[in-house]
């Protein structure tokens, strides 16, 4: 079955730790997107891809990195900078860009907490 | 600025009664309104995506209807039942030069019960 697999489900994090958050689909879609959700909060955009070897940041993407070296996977980096990280994390993708009537797939998050 | 407001915050209801969410925007230039029902601890699920010429669209139980001159938009519950329980998200998408035109409402939090 095409969908979109976030690994872990829960991630612990140690203060000055970095951790990685895993992002694969198997739809064949070219854009991917990160996305971190607060309690009572709507989604914000960390990092989105449109392409391979190209990302580009979002509306808080500072203390995250990504890369995108291959079109199945996007991976997200939590760094020590991100000072405030307990959230959840959400990984999307869509055919191409999020223009127009794209619908936009979500995988089932990543819950990050500080130990 | 451009924001998606929705209403209540919160709703409980009994099972087997209708409901109906509500979801006012400033977005624009407006290009499509989307609902997304998210389950505890789940992704978002699409429900409905509705353009500017769309007043209603219906996927099973779930009804959205859109008043683009009034920017407002409402996703009416049909006879609901215990797992319609969940978080239901309006978006919206701008018609922007950019690649990031999604506007996220914080959602309504709903609660079916017995």
């Amino acid at each position: 079955d095409g969908g979109i697999t976030q690994s872990p489900k829960y991630l612990f994090r140690k203060e000055g730790q970095n951790v990685t958050l895993s992002c694969e689909q198997n739809l064949n879609h070219d854009a991917m997107y990160w996305y971190r959700q607060d309690p009572g909060q709507g989604l914000r955009l960390i990092y989105y891809s449109q392409i391979v070897n190209d990302f580009q940041k979002g509306d808080i993407a500072e203390g995250y990195s990504v890369s995108r070296e291959k079109k199945e996977s996007f991976p997200l980096t939590v760094t020590s900078a991100q000072k405030n990280p307990t959230a959840f994390y959400l990984c999307a993708s869509s055919l191409r860009g999020q223009a127009g009537n794209e619908k936009l797939l979500f995988g089932s998050g990543t819950q990050l907490s500080v130990l | 600025k451009n924001q998606v407001e929705q209403s209540p915050q919160s709703l409980i209801i009994l099972e087997g009664k209708n409901c109906t969410l509500q979801c006012n925007y400033t977005v624009s230039p407006f290009s499509n309104l989307r609902w997304y029902k998210q389950d505890t601890g789940r992704g978002p699920v699409s429900l409905t995506i509705m353009t500017f010429s769309e007043n209603t669209k219906s996927n099973g139980r779930y009804t959205a209807t859109l008043d683009a001159d009034t920017k407002q938009s409402s996703l009416h519950i049909t006879a609901s039942q215990l797992s319609d329980s969940a978080s239901y998200i309006c978006v919206v998408s701008a018609q922007w030069l950019g690649n990031t035109p999604l506007v996220f409402g914080k959602g309504t939090r709903l609660s079916v019960i017995a």
